[in-house]
C-alpha cells in the first residue's frame, strides 16, 4: 500500500519564476493539506483541498495556489517566486469521513530559489 | 486561536537515558494533540495522538505522551534513549480529530543522542 508520493524530490528555481508541485495522497484517502517547513521551523499550513476545492487556507498570499484532481491528487502552484519561498513543502493525506485517522505525510518537496 | 509551545529547540542525552521533550499548547476549545518524528531529508511521522479519550498516550518505539489539562502540556517521554531516536520532534494541535482541519505546528525540538 503507496503512501503519500510528492514529486519531484528536489527543485532549483530563480527568484520570478513559477513552479509546481505535486501529490498522489495515500490510497484511500480524498483529502489533501500542503504545508511550508522553512529552515529550522515547524510546518506552517498553507491550505487544503477536499471534492476538488480549497476548503480551508492559511496565511499565505495569492501566490500560492492549488488544485486537486478527480482522483485526489494536488498540485501546489506557486508564482513570483521569491528567495523567501525556499522551503520543504508537505503534502498530507487523510479521509475527511474518517475522524480517527491522523494525517499522512510525504517525504516532501524541497524547493531552493536562486 | 491555537498554538503550541515547545520548549527547549535542542536537547541532548546519553544513550539509556530518559528523554523528555516539552510541549504547552493553548486553545480555546478542547484540544486534540499529535507528536510526530522527523528524521533527516523525510516528512513527517505520527509517533503517538491524544483524542480526548485516555489521558496517558503510548506510541510507536516506546514514546508515551500524558495530556495534562491543568497544565495545558503533553510532553513526550521514552525510558531509555537509543541512538536512532536521534531526529527532529515535532508538537501539534488541532480542534478536531481527524484529517479535516489542520495541524498547527511547534517549532520543533532536535532531540541528539550521544554514547
Amino acid at each position: 500500500d503507496a503512501g503519500v508520493t510528492q514529486s519531484p524530490t528536489h527543485l532549483i528555481k530563480t527568484r520570478g519564476q513559477q513552479v509546481t508541485l505535486r501529490c498522489s495522497p495515500k490510497s484511500g484517502h480524498d483529502t489533501v493539506s500542503w504545508y511550508q517547513q522553512a529552515l529550522g521551523q515547524g510546518p506552517q499550513f498553507i491550505f487544503q483541498y477536499y471534492e476538488e476545492e480549497e476548503r480551508q487556507r492559511g496565511n499565505f498570499p495569492d501566490r500560492f495556489s492549488g488544485h486537486q484532481f478527480p482522483n485526489y491528487s494536488s498540485e501546489l502552484n506557486v508564482n513570483a517566486l521569491l528567495l523567501g519561498d525556499s522551503a520543504l513543502y508537505l503534502c498530507a493525506s487523510s479521509s475527511t469521513g474518517d475522524s480517527n485517522q491522523p494525517q499522512h505525510f510525504g517525504d516532501g518537496t524541497r524547493l531552493s530559489i536562486l | 486561536a491555537q498554538s503550541v509551545t515547545q520548549l527547549g529547540s535542542h536537547v541532548s542525552v546519553s544513550e539509556g537515558a530518559l528523554v523528555l521533550l516539552r510541549c504547552n499548547y493553548s486553545s480555546s476549545v478542547p484540544p486534540y494533540l499529535f507528536w510526530y518524528v522527523q528524521y533527516p531529508n523525510q516528512g513527517l511521522q505520527l509517533l503517538l495522538k491524544y483524542t480526548s479519550a485516555a489521558t496517558l498516550v503510548k506510541g510507536i518505539n516506546g514514546f508515551e505522551a500524558e495530556f495534562k489539562k491543568s497544565e495545558t502540556s503533553f510532553h513526550l517521554t521514552k525510558p531509555s534513549a537509543h541512538m536512532s531516536d536521534a531526529a527532529e520532534y515535532f508538537c501539534a494541535v488541532t480542534p478536531h480529530p481527524g484529517g479535516y482541519n489542520k495541524l498547527i505546528f511547534g517549532a520543533g525540538t532536535r532531540l541528539a543522542v550521544h554514547p
